[in-house]
């Protein structure tokens, strides 16, 4: 495997389930990300991890609970999830987080996972 | 007001056409700009990079940037299908210290054969 991988590609859950979406990263980057991308909007950044750390959470509500055991592997766990929570849910990766610029903030993308919320 | 704005199309233009995509964006303090194309079902991928305001070419794609127009530009010379994609601007900002990367909202192209 190469690149970044995601897993399930495709998930229909009802608002009562717990399910978790998988990611991970064979790029040896530090710096790992979880997006929303919903239709006719930009994508939203909902979490940054860099050297397994959490270092932002844009507002996002806790039945989305981010995990990052190492810097290869992100997991988002969800639960009593929203019709609106439906969208397609892109883990990235970088080299960091680092604040010089350039290539270091390059953000390579998975697959996704389709989600539909029921 | 949006940071960044995008035309979300969709735009549909003939083979071997040359296809403009813009975006605007409010926030001078943007430094880093690029361009990602996504394909249905797949994640977005990074097409070009810039940093300063002018031009910078690979292939058949040539990427613009007029930070005094607050306004940048991807140019696709003799378009083909395989082209048919949605292409999102990004930018990056400091804010706090860290770097933030902002997206357009996409365009969705098709290169009609």
């Amino acid at each position: 495997e190469t690149g970044v991988t995601q897993t399930p590609r495709h998930l229909v859950m009802g608002m009562t389930n717990k399910k978790s979406l998988k990611c991970e990263q064979h790029l040896g980057h530090n710096a790992m990300y979880w997006y929303k991308q919903s239709a006719k909007k930009p994508l939203e950044l909902m979490f940054v991890y860099n050297f397994k750390e959490q270092t932002e959470n844009n507002s996002v509500p806790s039945r989305f609970s981010p995990e990052c055991p190492n810097s290869s592997h992100l997991f988002l766990h969800l639960h009593t999830l929203q019709p609106e929570d439906s969208a397609l849910y892109l883990c990235a990766s970088s080299q960091d987080r680092g604040l010089a610029g350039g290539p270091g903030e390059t953000q390579y993308f998975g697959p996704g996972t389709r989600l539909l919320v029921l | 007001q949006k940071e960044v704005e995008q035309d979300p199309g969709p735009l549909s233009v003939p083979e071997g056409a040359i296809v403009s995509l813009n975006c605007t964006y409010s926030n001078s303090a943007f430094q880093y700009f690029m361009w990602y194309r996504q394909y249905s079902r797949k994640g977005p991928e990074l097409l070009m990079y810039t940093y300063s305001s002018g031009n910078k070419e690979d292939g058949r794609f040539t990427a613009q940037v007029d930070k005094s127009s607050k306004y940048i530009s991807l140019f696709i010379r003799d378009s083909q299908p395989s082209d048919s994609a949605t292409y999102l601007c990004a930018m990056i900002r400091i804010i706090q210290g860290a770097q933030k990367l902002v997206f357009g909202q996409g365009t969705r192209l098709t290169i009609n054969p």
